[in-house]
Order: C-alpha cells, then sequence, then structure tokens
C-alpha cells in the first residue's frame, strides 16, 4: 500500500507563474519530508526538505509547506522557470524512506 | 497493487565482508535504478539497467557491480565492504517512456 502519493501525474504551468506540487501520506510518524527533482537520464537530486515540527520551509524561489493534520505537503515554486521542468518526488521517513510516484512538471516559456 | 520489493530490510555486515542487495521491480517494468543514500546525504545514482543491459553508470565503486536478470529483477553486489558503505540502498522501476519511478523502500546496511 503506497504510504506516500502523489495524485497528480503532470502539471503544466507557464513560465513566471507559480506550480504546486502535492504529496499526501498516510503515516503521523513521519518525521522529515523531502523533495527530489529528477531530469531525464540522470539520479533524482536533491531539492528542499521540512521537518515534521516545521510547517514551512523556504529556500530561494522553492518553499515546502507541511500541514500534518492533513497528512499533507506541498511544493511551491516561484516564479516557474523553464529549467525547473522535471520529474518531482516527495519523500517521507519513518523507519525508511517511502517514495511517492512522482509529478513531471512541464514549465511552458 | 505490487510495488517495488527490496530484500533484505536491514542488513549488518563486517569490513571486507561481501553483501548481496536484491530488487524486484514492478511487475512489466523493464528498468531498474540503484541509489545510495549516506547517512544525511542525498541520494546518490550507482546504476541503472534496461532489458536486462546496463544503461547508465553513476557514481558505483568498482567494488560494487550489478546485473539484472530474466525475470528482471536486480541484484547490487558490494564487495570488500567498507565503514563509508553505510547507507540505505534503494531502487526504483519503470516502464520505458514512462518518466515515474517507483521506488522500493530500501536495504539499510551498516557496515561495522
Amino acid at each position: 500500500d503506497q504510504q506516500v502519493k502523489q495524485n497528480s501525474p503532470s502539471l503544466s504551468v507557464q513560465e513566471g507563474r507559480i506550480s504546486i506540487l502535492n504529496c499526501d501520506y498516510t503515516n503521523s510518524m513521519f518525521d522529515y519530508f523531502l523533495w527530489y527533482k529528477k531530469y531525464p537520464a540522470e539520479g533524482p537530486t536533491f531539492l528542499i526538505s521540512i521537518s515534521s515540527i516545521k510547517d514551512k520551509n523556504e529556500d530561494g524561489r522553492f518553499t515546502v509547506f507541511l500541514n500534518k493534520s492533513a497528512k499533507h505537503l506541498s511544493l511551491h515554486i516561484v516564479p516557474s522557470q523553464p529549467g525547473d521542468s522535471a520529474v518531482y518526488f516527495c519523500a517521507a521517513r519513518g523507519n525508511q524512506f517511502y517514495f511517492g510516484t512522482g509529478t513531471s512538471l512541464t514549465v511552458i516559456p | 497493487a505490487a510495488g517495488v520489493i527490496q530484500s533484505p530490510r536491514h542488513l549488518i555486515k563486517e569490513k571486507r565482508e561481501t553483501a548481496t542487495l536484491k530488487c524486484y521491480p514492478i511487475p512489466r517494468h523493464d528498468t531498474v535504478y540503484w541509489y545510495q543514500q549516506g547517512p544525511g546525504q542525498d541520494p546518490q545514482f550507482l546504476i541503472s539497467f534496461y532489458e536486462k543491459m546496463q544503461s547508465d553508470k553513476g557514481s558505483i565503486p568498482d567494488r560494487f557491480s550489478a546485473q539484472q536478470f530474466s525475470d528482471y529483477h536486480s541484484e547490487l553486489n558490494m564487495s570488500s565492504l567498507e565503514l563509508g558503505d553505510s547507507a540505505l540502498y534503494f531502487c526504483a522501476s519503470s516502464l520505458t517512456g514512462d518518466m515515474r519511478y517507483t521506488f522500493g523502500s530500501g536495504t539499510r546496511l551498516t557496515v561495522v
């Protein structure tokens, strides 16, 4: 059973607009959440993380929000750039890491 | 639904020993990827296989080798283990043309 879910397999956004990628999880014991970015033919690279004791973490154009009561995680990219086009994975840490299946973001110039 | 299965979940080995990690992809997925994530580090891509052939190679040490078998499962063989090999090793599988990866839960290797 998938403990981390990314229900949108793809997302298209105009350059300059906000991209919002969503992630839901089932286990309230997860204590650490991460977003990874992956370009074709490359391994995933770490993007941003958040501890369960926080509800927001910001790094430049990237902000991750955590809503523990809703067991929901989101990644905001503002402003979106064509180079942001990639697959984004969220992951949650319990006794091990659980990954979502990814959302393919396309930023349209 | 079936997921990516990795075994064992946890493994403790001594220095200079060997270890074999296994990955069983989602049925009909033809590509398997191996990653290593050390404590506090980003996952590092090791190697990938497509249709039982090595398709891409990352930062995999020469002491490691891997292969994909006819049933598409893959094994990562690690020899002359070092303390620095202690990490979470996870694999992912995908179907050609689909960028979404499904990751396994990982094997936590501890070298003592």
